[in-house]
Parts: C-alpha cells; structure tokens; sequence
C-alpha cells in the first residue's frame, strides 16, 4: 500500500540553528498532515496542505507541499529547546486511514 | 470539551495473559482509530472504525489481537494470550469525518503495556 517515507531518522540541532525534515511518497496525495509527538507524550496535529505547492507557516515552523503533491517538508528556523520531540507525516490510505511516516526525532543542544 | 482518553494508563501483565484497553474517544467523533507504537518507533495502524460500518481491521497483527466499538462511542482493544512482543503503546485517535475531507487525528494518551 501507500506509504511515506520520512528524512532524516535523526536530527541534532545546534539551538538557534535552522533544520529541514522531508516527507515523500511514491503516488500522489491528495493531502499531507504533520503531527508533533513530544517526549512522553501522544502526538498532536500541527497542519494538513492539501493544495500543489501550499505553504503554510506557524511561527517559526513552515510547512511545503510539493507541486506534483508527492513531497512535503518542515522547516524550522531558530531552533528552540521547545522543538523537542518526533516530527510525523502522514498521507491519506483508503477509507480516512492515514499512513504515518517513521518520524524525524529532533533533539537540541543549548 | 474533553479529549481523547484512554485507560489504564500504564499495564504491566504476564505472558500469556489476556489483556483489555479502553478508549474514549471525543463526543460526536464518528472515526476511532488504533496504533501501536513500539519503542522509538512510528505509528503502526491496527483496526479503524467509522460509524455503524464493519470495522477495518487489516492492521491487526495477529488473531490475538481484537476490537470493539459500543455504540459508536467507546472501543476497547483485547489482547489475548500476550506475548512479549506486544509489549508497546498503544495509541488511540479519533476524528470528526467529512465527506470528501481528511479531518484532523485527535490522539488519546496512550496505553503503555509491558508483557513480562
């Protein structure tokens, strides 16, 4: 079935410094949704893109949909100790299921 | 409103133990949603529910593993005989679905599950 792919597994980020996380599927979606699984914690919805090439920012967090809707990115700028935490992707299946990507883990040097 | 809630929060059981988790999903969300999530791992899909349909349980790794939903609210996820390998949390969501529209996943807590 459809699946997304997430890169990096990992992400050390020096604080203040800026990093991107990428999302790719081999077929087309009709939308993409980024959740943010902090330590412990359950994950949370931060954006869905439904259109070619959308973009969306939430302060320092901006959010891209691929124009041929096959690839989506997170970029951080500023990195903050408060950006801690699994980056998930996910893309829609049949039926309202969504498949998630493995997650980008993010953790912050002071 | 309440959100997403799951209990027991944390289980510890025996191999070879049954095992039953809640969920309470959001009041008026007619989709509810099981993953297991293993140790730094991402989201594995279990079974799906939507409205009064046949629930979609393609994700189920085993016939061990069963779901209900009761009238259309509260899901609980039995696990039999448990193994070590099912040891996880267990991740459950629920949404507000519309026509056409992938709406928003709103997950619950968690039930973390140690087989000893």
């Amino acid at each position: 079935g459809q699946q997304v792919m997430q890169i990096p597994q990992y992400q050390h980020v020096q604080e203040g410094e800026d990093f991107t996380t990428y999302c790719n599927s081999s077929t087309t979606l009709s939308n993409i949704q980024w959740y943010k699984q902090r330590p412990g914690g359950h994950p949370v919805f931060l954006i869905q893109l439904v259109k070619s090439g959308e973009v969306k920012k939430q302060k320092r967090l901006t959010f891209q949909f691929g124009e041929a809707k096959k690839n989506s990115s997170l970029h951080i700028t500023a990195t903050q100790t408060t950006d801690v935490g699994t980056y998930f992707c996910a893309g829609p299946r049949s039926d309202y299921k969504l498949s998630f990507g493995a997650g980008t883990t993010v953790t912050v040097r002071a | 409103g309440a959100g997403v809630s799951q209990s027991p929060s944390n289980k510890v059981t025996e191999k070879g133990k049954d095992v039953e988790l809640r969920c309470d999903p959001i009041s008026g969300h007619t989709a509810l949603y099981w993953y297991r999530q293993s140790l730094g791992q991402g989201l594995e899909f279990l079974i799906y529910f939507q409205g009064n349909s046949a629930p979609d349980k393609s994700g189920l790794p085993s016939d061990r593993f069963s779901a209900e939903r009761t009238g259309g609210s509260v899901s609980t996820l039995t696990i039999q005989r448990t193994q070590q390998e099912d040891s996880a949390v267990y991740l459950c969501a629920s949404s507000l679905i519309a026509s056409g529209h992938y709406n928003e996943q709103f997950f619950g807590p968690g039930t973390r599950l140690t087989v000893l």
